[in-house]
């Protein structure tokens, strides 16, 4: 079956720092994947997605690249902000199955200290 | 106005009553979903529904049922809530049809405490 494993939190970080959230996937067949965030209070958005290999996913300074090779998603931001104080979910979805359920990663809680 | 929008958005109840969360869009597409979060695992999926005539369960269906009333509103039922359903439900919609990378859009959670 599809599953998404992503880096443990809680991250803490100070303004203007580099982020780095890890996020590997299993899946049988060719997923799209995404980044979706949850600001506090709220529920889910999507930040960026790539379907297929060796796309790069990016928005709002965020970026991810979908690695075939080392099957991984891996979340980065050179400069965070206070605002990107978030829970961060790696996902993927399986295109050519019946449901296009999304197969969730346990979440990473981020802290941006000014 | 917001495009899913969830009631209610707190709910405290008792063990063994029967309550229902409800989902609303007005983004016109088929398909709705209905999600828990619970610390540490992520969103684990309870039912989906493709459109009004299409209900499927998810990994987690057991304790709950779900209703599509029309192809905007999407009902999730406890029929005798008890504790470990406490937890922050999410409805989201997508759109139908082929589409590598499907997104999809997420109401604003219902947060629920089963006493």
């Amino acid at each position: 079956g599809n599953s998404v494993t992503q880096m443990e939190g809680p991250v803490t970080l100070s303004e203007e720092a580099f982020l780095t959230i890890n996020c590997t996937y299993t899946a049988t067949g060719y997923p799209s994947l995404f980044w979706y965030v949850q600001y506090p209070g709220e529920g889910l958005q999507l930040l960026l997605k790539a379907t297929k290999a060796d796309d790069k996913g990016s928005n709002k300074g965020f970026e991810a690249t979908y690695r075939k090779e080392t099957t991984s998603f891996h979340l980065e931001k050179g400069s965070v902000q206070v605002s990107d104080s978030a829970v961060y979910f790696c996902a993927l979805s399986d295109p050519f199955s019946n449901d296009y359920k999304l197969s969730f990663g346990a979440g990473t809680t981020v802290t941006v200290r000014a | 106005d917001a495009d899913v929008t969830q009631t209610p958005r707190n709910r405290i109840t008792k063990t063994g009553k029967r309550i229902m969360l409800e989902c609303s869009q007005t983004k016109g597409h088929d398909r709705m979903y209905w999600y828990r979060q619970d610390p540490g695992l992520g969103l684990r999926l309870i039912y989906y529904s493709f459109d009004v005539k299409d209900i499927n369960k998810g990994e987690i269906s057991d304790g709950y049922s779900v209703s599509r009333q029309a192809q905007a509103k999407f009902s999730l039922s406890l029929e005798s809530a008890i504790p470990n359903q406490t937890a922050l439900y999410f409805c989201a919609t997508s759109v139908s049809g082929f589409s590598e990378g499907e997104t999809q859009y997420f109401g604003p959670g219902t947060r629920l405490l089963v006493l």
